[in-house]
């Protein structure tokens, strides 16, 4: 592994369903982030860990959880997905506690939600 | 609220330069940053900017005006590669990146 992965790819989900979507970064960051980004807006912050064993919440955290129970790990879950989520999500990471380190982002994953 | 104004989309031909414009208002100001993102990829760093003025890394430059809450990104000799979306982003007064929508560029031969 090299950077950050996520997976899966691409997703189609029924409404109503729950899903996570994984991060895993090997650059031992302590920082991590999850954004969604839609057609016409910026990157939108959803939530954000600035070390492992905390968490935090963005502009649009709801209906969205996330853990970090490790360093290497970011999972995002949504407990009953609407359409509403339909979007790009990108994990990043930086290397330090302070904002102004260099973001990171993995390839990210397209979810569908019908 | 807090606010992030690109172009939406700017066209360019091939070995020309080019400038995208940002300005901002946020609640605080921690530094601004520009992102690359080609077409289904994942955005990719540029540069950093924290003081006034021009900040050069080979084709690009940076230039920032807090004061005007003002940047710009300057592509030079412009290749069909850089064909992609330009992202302007500031760290605010809680070290939150606040994103602008991005500018869509297109190089044209």
């Amino acid at each position: 592994i090299a950077g950050i992965t996520q997976a899966p790819t691409s997703q189609i989900l029924a409404a109503g369903r729950r899903m996570t979507l994984r991060c895993t970064q090997d650059m031992r960051h302590n920082a991590m982030y999850w954004y969604r980004q839609d057609l016409g807006l910026g990157l939108r912050l959803i939530h954000y860990s600035n070390t492992a064993g905390t968490t935090g919440k963005g502009e649009v955290p709801d209906g969205y959880s996330v853990s970090r129970a490790n360093t290497d790990d970011f999972p995002l879950t949504l407990a009953s997905a609407v359409p509403s989520q339909t979007s790009v999500y990108f994990c990043a990471s930086s290397e330090g506690l302070a904002g102004t380190d260099t973001q990171y982002f993995g390839p990210g994953t397209r979810l569908t939600v019908l | 609220g807090q606010n992030i104004d690109q172009p939406t989309e700017m066209t360019a031909t091939e070995g020309a330069i080019v400038q995208i414009n940002c300005t901002y208002q946020t609640s605080g100001f921690n530094g601004l940053f520009w992102y690359q993102q080609h077409a289904g990829e994942a955005p990719t760093f540029l540069s950093y900017n924290v003081l006034d003025g021009l900040e050069e890394k080979g084709r690009f430059s940076s230039f920032l005006s807090r004061s005007k809450g003002y940047s710009y990104l300057l592509l030079k000799e412009l290749q069909m590669k850089d064909s992609a979306s330009y992202l302007c982003a500031v760290l605010d007064s809680n070290y939150q990146l606040i994103w602008g929508a991005g500018t869509k560029l297109i190089i044209k031969p």
